[in-house]
Formats: C-alpha cells, sequence, structure tokens
C-alpha cells in the first residue's frame, strides 16, 4: 500500500517557539493532503485540507496564522505550529489522499508535540 | 457506543472470540464508510471500507455491516487475537473526501 512517513515522529519545544512537521508520501504524488490532531483518548480532528500549490483550508476553530501549512509540492506537506503553547502538545497526524479520484486517505504516522 | 469526556468505550473479549464494534454515524449524505485501527502513540490503519450501495463486505477475518436506516455501522472481526487490541474509529465522507471520524472503541483482547 501507499506510504505516508512524516518527520519528527516526537519533539519537545519551549513555550514561544515554532514547530515545524513534515508529511511526505513517499510513493505516490498527492495533490491533497490533511492534517489531523489528536488528544489523548479522544478522536481524530480535523485542521485542514492542504493543497499543492494553493492555500489551505481550514476547520472552524482552527487558527490559520497559528497552524501554518504549506503545500509546496506533489509529495510534502508542512505544519508549522507558530508561537507554540502548552496546550497545543498533541498527536498531530497527516493524511494523503490517494489519487486517482478515490477516497481513500493514506495516514503518516503521526508526531507527538509536547510543549513545556 | 459513545464517549463520555475522556473514556472511550471499551470491549474487552477473550482471545479466539468474535468481537463486534459499533458506530453510530451522523450525516445521512454519507455515502463511504471506513474502519481505522489505530495502535498506541501510530497513525490509524486502513481495515476496510464501504459503500452506501453495499450492506455488507467482507474482508479476511472482518466484516463491515451498513444500516442506512439507522445511520449504524458495525465491525465484526473473527477469531480476534491479542494483535488485535486497539482503538477502532469508524469515519464517513460524503463525497468531498473529508473524513469526519467517529469517537473510537478500545478493544482489548486477552489471552
Amino acid at each position: 500500500g501507499a506510504v505516508v512517513s512524516q518527520h519528527p515522529s516526537r519533539v519537545i519545544c519551549k513555550s514561544g517557539t515554532s514547530v515545524k512537521i513534515e508529511c511526505r508520501s513517499l510513493d505516490f504524488q498527492a495533490t491533497t493532503m490533511f492534517w489531523y490532531r489528536q488528544f489523548p483518548k479522544q478522536s481524530l480532528m480535523l485542521m485542514a485540507t492542504s493543497n499543492e500549490g494553493s492555500k489551505a483550508t481550514y476547520e472552524q476553530g482552527v487558527e490559520k496564522d497559528k497552524f501554518l501549512i504549506n503545500h509546496a509540492s506533489l509529495t510534502l506537506s508542512t505544519l508549522t505550529v507558530t508561537s507554540a503553547h502548552p496546550e497545543d502538545s498533541s498527536f498531530y497526524i497527516c493524511s494523503a489522499l490517494a489519487p486517482g479520484g478515490t477516497d481513500t486517505q493514506y495516514f503518516g504516522p503521526g508526531t507527538r508535540l509536547t510543549v513545556l | 457506543g459513545e464517549s463520555v469526556g475522556l473514556h472511550l468505550p471499551t470491549l474487552s473479549v477473550q482471545e479466539g472470540d468474535n468481537s463486534i464494534i459499533n458506530c453510530a454515524y451522523s450525516n445521512s449524505a454519507s455515502d463511504y464508510f471506513i474502519w481505522y485501527k489505530q495502535e498506541s502513540g501510530k497513525g490509524p490503519q486502513f481495515i476496510i471500507d464501504i459503500r452506501s450501495n453495499m450492506d455488507k463486505r467482507q474482508g479476511q477475518r472482518v466484516t463491515v455491516l451498513l444500516n442506512k436506516t439507522v445511520k449504524h455501522l458495525s465491525l465484526q472481526i473473527a477469531a480476534t487475537q491479542p494483535g488485535d487490541s486497539a482503538v477502532y474509529f469508524c469515519a464517513e465522507t460524503s463525497g468531498y473526501s473529508t473524513l469526519t471520524f467517529g469517537k473510537g472503541t478500545m478493544l482489548l483482547v486477552s489471552p
């Protein structure tokens, strides 16, 4: 099956700093990628839809100036958490939409962000 | 089942039993449904999917049932193994590719 990677797998940062998370589709091109956030013992919540070459579409309640998304190529989307605070600590998961007009999303392994 | 606060509904079974995990979805316009398995600290893993023009689909050891009348989805796992222990999520979409995830059920399989 298609493989999606994320880097880093875990990151610890100080409050006020910015953190960049990468999402890569390794063996296919993804025009559309998605970013989710998951708090402990909760479900995945969609943050934004990332489209290659255009601005991301953010879900209601997600601050676009705080969570910067860049989808500069067909295999890479990045999420930058700016001025991170402890409440941003979470598990961030990306997915890539399979090519060919299907609804199938391939998920990355997730990134554990801890903000001190 | 539904979760309250931070408590995931939990299904505990013995190894070898059949497991049934249920999910109620909310959008009657949803036409594609997926079950995911998520192990601790990992991303969701695709298990099986079903489109709204079907009411049953079988995979290897897994079966998904869809009841559109009551907006209910279930995942049946035959001969459950300890390696099946994980959190299971249903997800729905109405064709615009945005997935909406259910609250999740934790499956605990004891040897």
